[in-house]
């Protein structure tokens, strides 16, 4: 079935840990991004890939890291948790980037304690 | 700075009309999308504008006047199913999208 996945669907994290969040697409989309979204928030950017090598800062990229080794995989790395980034993350793509219709994954649900 | 505006909550009946209206200021605009979003889900794509005018599809339409900094999205026949959250995003002059914060709709028996 065509679509993005991601993995976990849900998390509880001790603060100061590292975690990889983890996002597919078998859709041989070009673009893929990452969300967060937060209670009366709209979703923002945290990193972006236009296509496969190359990745770019969003709007909130602080703690946050990227690579995009190949078309398929775009995982997101907290390389050390704090409770401020207790959100839910959504892993997105498009087949043009930047201008043309997003589609996303499930969401991860992600708790810092 | 970048503003999407959205009303926070709305209150419909079953079989009725809603209209959920976006305001906008962004530098420079591309385009503008609303995104479906049901509880505890992903988001899924419903419209794009980037013309001014009506866009039908089905039950829903999309209304965008880019001299008002203005969309709706209207729903005829609502559902329970319509019950979710409706994202406004705007696409601005980096083609960067803007997100709105969402409108949670509630549809009444």
């Amino acid at each position: 079935i065509a679509g993005i996945t991601q993995a976990p669907t849900s998390q509880i994290l001790a603060a100061g840990r590292r975690m990889t969040l983890r996002c597919t697409q078998d859709m041989r989309h070009n673009a893929m991004y990452w969300y967060r979204q937060d209670l009366g928030l709209g979703l923002r950017l945290i990193h972006y890939s236009n296509t496969a090598g190359t990745t770019g800062k969003g709007e909130v990229p602080d703690g946050y890291s990227v690579s995009r080794a190949n078309t398929d995989d775009f995982p997101l790395t907290l390389a050390s948790a704090v409770p401020s980034q207790t959100s839910v993350y959504f892993c997105a793509s498009s087949a043009l980037p930047r201008t043309d219709t997003q589609y996303f994954g499930p969401g991860t649900r992600l708790t810092v304690l | 700075g970048q503003n999407i505006d959205q009303p926070t909550e709305m209150t419909a009946t079953e079989g009725a009309i809603v209209q959920i209206n976006c305001t906008y200021q962004t530098s420079g605009f591309n385009g503008l999308f609303w995104y479906q979003q049901h509880a505890g889900e992903a988001p899924t794509f419903l419209s794009y504008n980037v013309l001014d005018g009506l866009e039908e599809k089905g039950r829903f339409s999309s209304f965008l006047s880019r001299s008002k900094g203005y969309s709706y999205l209207l729903l005829k026949e609502l559902q329970m199913k319509d019950s979710a959250s409706y994202l406004c995003a705007v696409l601005d002059s980096n083609y960067q999208l803007i997100w709105g914060a969402g409108t949670k709709l509630i549809i009444k028996p």
